[in-house]
């Protein structure tokens, strides 16, 4: 497809359980980010990935939080051992690699923990 | 602490007249600028970017302009049209390698009333 694709859009999970989110970026972008948008808030920085290498993430909350790319094009965050407070859209983006690019998004996975 | 700012959480304004909405940053390391729009339950969808380089930006209807000694930036949109009522996210990004993360405000929802 043309743009970011993103699934599922939504997500409802007990508290405890895992769950895997998933990112297909523009073809052709090498670098990839997740954000986690807090109702009210600005997303705020999860990780990154340049093709298949995780070069940050400094922004993951906690060690239940894990992210992969292993091919360098789709991408998958999963959280273990949900809590209430992962409630959150979360959002992926990919950009071309080199100088002030922009990022494009999906249009994220509402997650939901009950 | 917050790093961008949107000191605006709302703005209505007529169609046809001017829409100006305000960004304000406090990291001197940020080189490169930008604003989305986002409606609901979508992701944020680029819209206009600047480099610290530059002191405006123009694309149609819509006109970024960076004062770096104030560390202030706004978005022009003239005309506004009621299709243009939506969030806008200012959002900046500072030289990291290829690691271009994103840091956002809060946001500022724009009216436009026909």
């Amino acid at each position: 497809g043309a743009g970011v694709s993103q699934s599922p859009r939504y997500k409802v999970a007990k508290r405890g359980q895992d769950v895997a989110l998933r990112c297909d970026p523009i073809s052709g972008h090498v670098s990839l980010f997740w954000y986690q948008q807090a109702l009210g808030q600005g997303p705020e920085f999860l990780t990154y990935f340049q093709n298949e290498a995780q070069l940050d993430k400094s922004g993951l909350p906690s060690d239940r939080f894990f992210a992969e790319r292993p091919e360098g094009s789709v991408s998958t965050l999963k959280i273990q051992r949900t809590q209430q407070e992962d409630s959150a859209v979360y959002l992926c983006a990919s950009s071309l690699l080199q100088g002030r690019q922009p990022q494009h998004f999906g249009d994220g996975t509402r997650l939901s923990i009950l | 602490d917050q790093q961008v700012k949107q000191n605006s959480p709302s703005l209505s304004v007529q169609e046809g007249r001017i829409s100006i909405l305000n960004c304000d940053y406090t990291n001197s390391m940020f080189d490169y600028f930008l604003w989305y729009k986002k409606y609901p339950a979508e992701g944020p969808t680029f819209l206009i970017s600047i480099s610290s380089i530059k002191d405006k930006n123009e694309d149609g209807r819509f006109t970024v302009f960076l004062n770096k000694s104030a560390k202030h930036l706004s978005l022009h949109i003239v005309p506004s049209q009621p299709g243009d009522s939506a969030v806008y996210f200012c959002a900046a990004s500072a030289d990291a390698g290829n690691n271009r993360k994103l840091i956002w405000g809060l946001g500022t929802s724009l009216a436009v009333n026909p």
